[in-house]
This record gives C-alpha cells, structure tokens and sequence, in this order.
C-alpha cells in the first residue's frame, strides 16, 4: 500500500508569483485535506476535497485554492505569495470509515512541502 | 471558535522521569488525536482517543481523555532519549463526516541524558 506523496519536497519563490503543490493519496483513500504548517505552529487547516468538491474549508483567503482529480490526487494553488506563506504545507489523505472505530476517517499525512517565499 | 490549547509548550525532561503534557479543547468533539513529529518531518499518529474515559497506551506513552472536562493527556512514563520530538494534539471538528482538525500549538519534547 503507497503512502500520501506530495511533491515538491522544497520551493523557493518571491513574493507576488504563483505556486502549484502536488499531492497523492493514499491507495483506497477518496479524500484530501491540506493543512499550513508555519514554524513553531501547530498544522492548520486550509480546505478539504471530497470526490473532487470542495468539502470544508478554514481560514484561509481564495488565493489559496485546490483541486482534486478524478484519481483522488489534488493540488494546491497560491496565488499573489506573501512572505507569510513561508511554511510547510502538509497534505493527508482518508476514507470514510464504516466500522464505527477509532481509525475511521483517520487523517494519513504526506511528507509535506517546505515553500519558502523571499 | 474552536480553540485547543497545549501545555507546557516546552518540556525538558532527564531520562527515567515522568511527565504530563496537557490538552485542553474549548468545544464538544467526536475525536481527538495525538501526533508526534520530528524536526522537519510530517507528523506520525500517535493515539486515536473517541469516548470519554478512553485510555491507550504504547510503550512509554498513555493518552486518556475526559470529554466532560475537554481534557485530554499524553503521559510519558520513564522517558528516554528517543521520545524527543513535537507532540500534538489535534481535535476532529467534522461531527460524523471527514473532517478538518483543529490542532494545538504543539509541547516541544527534549529528554536529556
């Protein structure tokens, strides 16, 4: 069974431009959640893909935006970067569960993306 | 708003002691989780924690959790060098679905020799 990918592992970027961070779900697992990680934060919530909808969403303004692709995978789309968006966005990856345990819907993280705007 | 709160936020702790980290969630939650994470690595689920009174326990880690009170606690028992990391907790806002988490600031963990 693969685990949550995400790509790339490190970006460098000024302000003003675009970025584009890839994820890949885990085998069997139709849902999608991006979180932003600033230093010496805790994870914090962006917005969630189900079957490709938007399902949720945090705090975030809508130049952050996602996709999600009919094999689960998804991006994340920043546009207009801020020095502020230096973080390491993590993706992670679940399934609705239906055995009514702790696992369901259980959140696998990726290994993140560490984006560096200057 | 939903707001978790950890604490201590730093922990510095001698091999063999024992300590507690706190969590403490300011609204009612289906789960709550526990994360460990390495410098500069993703995180790793430590606990899945669902009714009150839950109780888990792996090796020198035991989380419990009151969800009267919205406490939970992540206790480190005769703590080795190895137990190093951030330790999160991480509240389930989704009520049934898939949902987003709401995580605390984080305890950073060091045991010292």
């Amino acid at each position: 069974e693969t685990g949550v990918t995400q790509s790339p592992t490190h970006l460098i970027k000024t302000r003003g431009q675009q970025v584009t961070l890839r994820c890949s779900s885990q085998s069997g697992h139709n849902t999608v959640s991006w979180y932003q990680q600033a230093l010496g934060q805790g994870p914090q919530f962006i917005f969630q893909y189900y079957r490709e909808e938007e399902n949720g969403r945090g705090n975030f303004p809508p130049r952050f935006s996602g996709l999600q692709f009919p094999n689960y995978s998804s991006e994340l789309n920043v546009n207009a970067l801020e020095l502020d968006d230096s973080a390491l966005y993590l993706c992670a990856s679940s399934r609705p569960g239906t055995s009514g345990g702790a696992r369901d819907n259980e959140q696998f993280f990726g290994p993140g993306t560490r984006l560096t705007v200057l | 708003e939903l707001k978790v709160e950890q604490n201590p936020l730093f922990l510095s702790m001698q091999e063999g002691k024992n300590y507690t980290i706190y969590c403490n969630y300011s609204t009612t939650s289906d789960r709550l989780y526990w994360y460990r994470q390495d410098p500069g690595k993703s995180l790793e689920s430590l606990f899945v924690l669902l009714s009150n009174g839950a109780v888990k326990q792996e090796g020198r880690l035991m989380a419990s959790l009151d969800t009267k009170a919205r406490l939970s606690t992540l206790h480190i028992t005769a703590a080795v060098h190895d137990l190093s990391a951030t330790y999160f907790c991480a509240v389930d806002m989704s009520r049934g679905s898939q949902g987003n988490l709401i995580f605390g600031k984080g305890t950073k963990l060091s045991v010292k020799p």
